[in-house]
């Protein structure tokens, strides 16, 4: 059984479009979690749900917007899509979050990625 | 910004070599991570590190937290081709930050 999926696999659209992503965990995780990965491979996280609510928003579009549906799953719609938005979007859950000296840790695991082309 | 600091960018090495890879980084840490991640796939936890001095393994893999908790280094032994992929750091920081991954070539 897949721990963390992502659909679809590949997204390819047209500029202007508006799509969503979608992510399930069957692992009982709390949290979610979207990255953005670019072309040169650098991770960047752009939001995280604990348990239904946002509790990280990066500095992120607001044509990008999450939805926790339940816990299991986190959807990543976006709006006006634009070149800029080409990239491969991750999803990964995690048990919780820990706080060891003030900050939040924990080991997350990743779903197969979404590969968005926006022509 | 980019808050981690890993090198080397590449590397191509022959199967058999040793590998070795670190993170740094200006602010203090209280947990390491690294992971890897193989071609059209996401990222996978190898190793995670919560106090500093700390040395683990896991396999060929060795990791370690430094003492300063601004640095960490992984190393591979005796590396086999399916050792091929991109690894990358992590730590909390506001929220998970990755270092911009090393990418390793082995050739057999």
């Amino acid at each position: 059984d897949t721990a963390v999926s992502q659909t679809p696999k590949y997204l390819v659209t047209q500029m202007g479009n508006d799509k969503s992503i979608k992510c399930e965990q069957n692992l009982g995780h709390d949290t979610m979690y979207w990255y953005k990965q670019d072309s040169k491979k650098f991770l960047k996280i752009m939001f995280s749900y604990n348990n239904k609510e946002l509790i990280i928003n990066e500095t992120v579009p607001n044509r990008f917007s999450p939805k926790s549906p339940d816990k299991a799953h986190l959807n990543l719609h976006i709006n006006s899509l634009e070149l800029g938005d080409s990239a491969v979007y991750f999803c990964a859950s995690s048990q919780g979050l820990i706080r060891i000296a003030g900050e939040v840790t924990d080991t997350q695991y990743f779903g197969p990625g979404t590969r968005l082309t926006v022509l | 910004g980019q808050q981690l600091n890993q090198s080397p960018q590449s590397m191509f090495i022959q199967e058999g070599e040793d590998v070795s890879m670190n993170c740094t980084s200006s602010s203090i840490f209280n947990t390491w991570l690294w992971y890897k991640q193989d071609p059209g796939e996401g990222p996978v936890l190898l190793i995670a590190l919560y106090k500093a001095g700390e040395l683990t393994s896991n396999g060929r893999l060795t990791a370690q937290f430094g003492i300063t908790r601004k640095d960490s280094f992984l190393n591979i032994s005796a590396s086999i081709p399916s050792d091929v992929g991109i690894y990358f750091c992590a730590g909390p920081l506001g929220g998970m930050r990755f270092g911009a991954g090393t990418r390793l070539t082995v050739k057999p």
